[in-house]
């Protein structure tokens, strides 16, 4: 089970806006609007920022939003603060009726 | 509001077992699907398991199929991850969390803080 492809790093300046971008397949985030990203911080549990592609829990920050186009959903975060910097995973649902992880993105605030 | 807690890890040698467990409060575990997600050391997130909210659906990731078996009590608001023939390249966090989608599809809005399992002889 191959996992979802993300940049290893991306880096921004407060206040800034950055994309994290996340490549599936045809059979995963191509194929459903299942996408779902989490921020986790060192030694935290993951927590849930967007979930059905576009979806902010509550109580997530607006800044937060994600979309996607064919097989490659994006979270971007706007108005970059320092609170953001942490580890991204997105996961997606894929037609073998299993989940899979993108590999993980770290967010440098500069 | 909803909490999780995971035990059961430890250190365990190379082909031996372990069972997993996860107490679940402050929501409605028998209507809930539950996962299975794990971390090695410095590493990304892995799905481990999947099991349906009444139990009779349950999905593997590759990697584990055949040797992992998720089970569920919710006279217990507990589920299970019965671990067999182990390998070194299991050592993880072990976390459970909840599906926070009705159509069952790798939502997890709810996470624990984890179970560390090493295995090493």
């Amino acid at each position: 089970q191959s996992a979802l492809t993300q940049p290893a790093s991306v880096s921004g300046s407060p206040g800034q806006s950055i994309t994290i971008s996340c490549t599936g397949t045809s059979s995963d985030v191509g194929a459903y609007n299942y996408v779902s990203w989490y921020q986790q911080h060192p030694g935290r549990a993951p927590k849930l920022m967007i979930y059905d592609v576009t979806n902010r829990p509550s109580g997530v920050s607006d800044r937060f939003s994600g979309s996607k186009s064919g097989n490659t959903a994006s979270l971007t975060i706007s108005g970059l603060q320092a609170e953001d910097e942490a580890d991204y995973y997105c996961n997606s649902y894929r037609s073998s009726g299993n989940v899979v992880f993108g590999g993980g993105t770290k967010l440098t605030v500069l | 509001q909803a909490q999780l807690v995971e035990s059961g890890g430890g250190v365990v040698q190379p082909g031996r077992s372990l069972r997993l467990s996860c107490e679940a409060s402050g929501f409605t575990f028998s209507t809930s699907g539950m996962h299975w997600v794990r971390q090695a050391p410095g590493k990304g997130l892995e799905w481990v398991a999947f099991i349906q909210y009444h139990g009779g659906d349950e999905r593997y990731a590759d990697s584990v199929k055949g040797r992992f078996t998720i089970s569920r009590d919710n006279s217990k608001n507990t589920v299970y991850l019965q671990m067999s023939s182990l390998r070194v390249e299991d050592t993880a966090l072990y976390h459970c969390a909840r599906e926070g989608n009705t159509r069952q599809v790798g939502t997890f809005d709810n996470w624990g803080q984890g179970t560390l399992v090493t295995v090493s002889s």
